[in-house]
């Protein structure tokens, strides 16, 4: 089946630092992705839709300055924490809608964040 | 804006049974689709099953079947002959026709009894 890879799985950084995760579909094209956040024996909570060469559309009560989205080809997304506080340690996890089927959406494996 | 309701945080069952776990959403759009979700420990969402709204007949994919009730916006997911490997969070989802993000319920905690 296809497959949507995110980078890093897991990652520490400190606090006021910047911090990316890349989102890829491996054999397939995605004009959308979307990336979610999910506490701890929580929901998935849309952050926002990502559309290739555009703007990403965020969520109400997402700050767009702080989780900067871009998705400079058809296969690559990429969500940057920007001056990262504790607070936004979590498990971030993106997904992908094959352009072919346009109905299909794949999940990524998600990414562990923890700012110290 | 769309909700998903899962009114069960958490349910068990002894192996080879048979267990129901509840989603109501709420939505004005006539066109959507419905989703159950499974997440192990790993955290890895893997699709249960899938429903479009404009189709009567339930989904059914080999153990696991819905009950999907359109006019009671009621789409519950039924898992016979229960197996040790379904233990896991299960998420009902809901997606808009116009191709949104997925709204997800808080999920359903399932505990397999050997």
């Amino acid at each position: 089946g296809a497959v949507v890879s995110q980078h890093p799985s897991r990652v520490i950084c400190k606090s006021g630092t910047s911090v990316k995760i890349e989102c890829r579909s491996l054999d397939f094209q995605a004009t959308t992705m979307f990336w979610y956040r999910q506490f701890p024996k929580q929901s998935l909570m849309l952050m926002a839709t990502s559309n290739e060469g555009s703007k990403a559309t965020y969520e109400q009560g997402v700050e767009k300055d702080k989780f900067l989205i871009n998705h400079a080809s058809l296969t690559l997304s990429t969500l940057t924490v920007t001056s990262a506080h504790p607070e936004d340690s979590s498990f971030y996890i993106c997904s992908a809608r094959d352009i072919r089927t346009g109905r299909s959406i794949y999940f990524g494996e998600g990414s562990w964040l923890t700012v110290v | 804006a769309q909700t998903v309701t899962q009114s069960q945080p958490e349910m068990s069952v002894q192996e080879a049974e048979t267990v129901t776990l509840s989603c109501t959403y709420d939505t004005s759009e006539s066109d959507y689709y419905l989703f159950w979700y499974k997440q192990p420990p790993s955290r890895q969402m893997i699709l249960v099953i899938r429903q479009e709204a404009y189709k009567q007949q339930n989904a059914t994919e080999n153990r696991f079947s819905v009950n999907f009730q359109k006019a009671a916006k009621s789409f519950s997911l039924k898992i016979s002959d229960s197996q040790l490997g379904d233990a896991a969070m299960y998420f009902c989802a809901y997606r808009g026709g116009g191709a949104d993000g997925l709204t997800f319920g808080k999920g359903t905690h399932l505990i397999i009894q050997p």
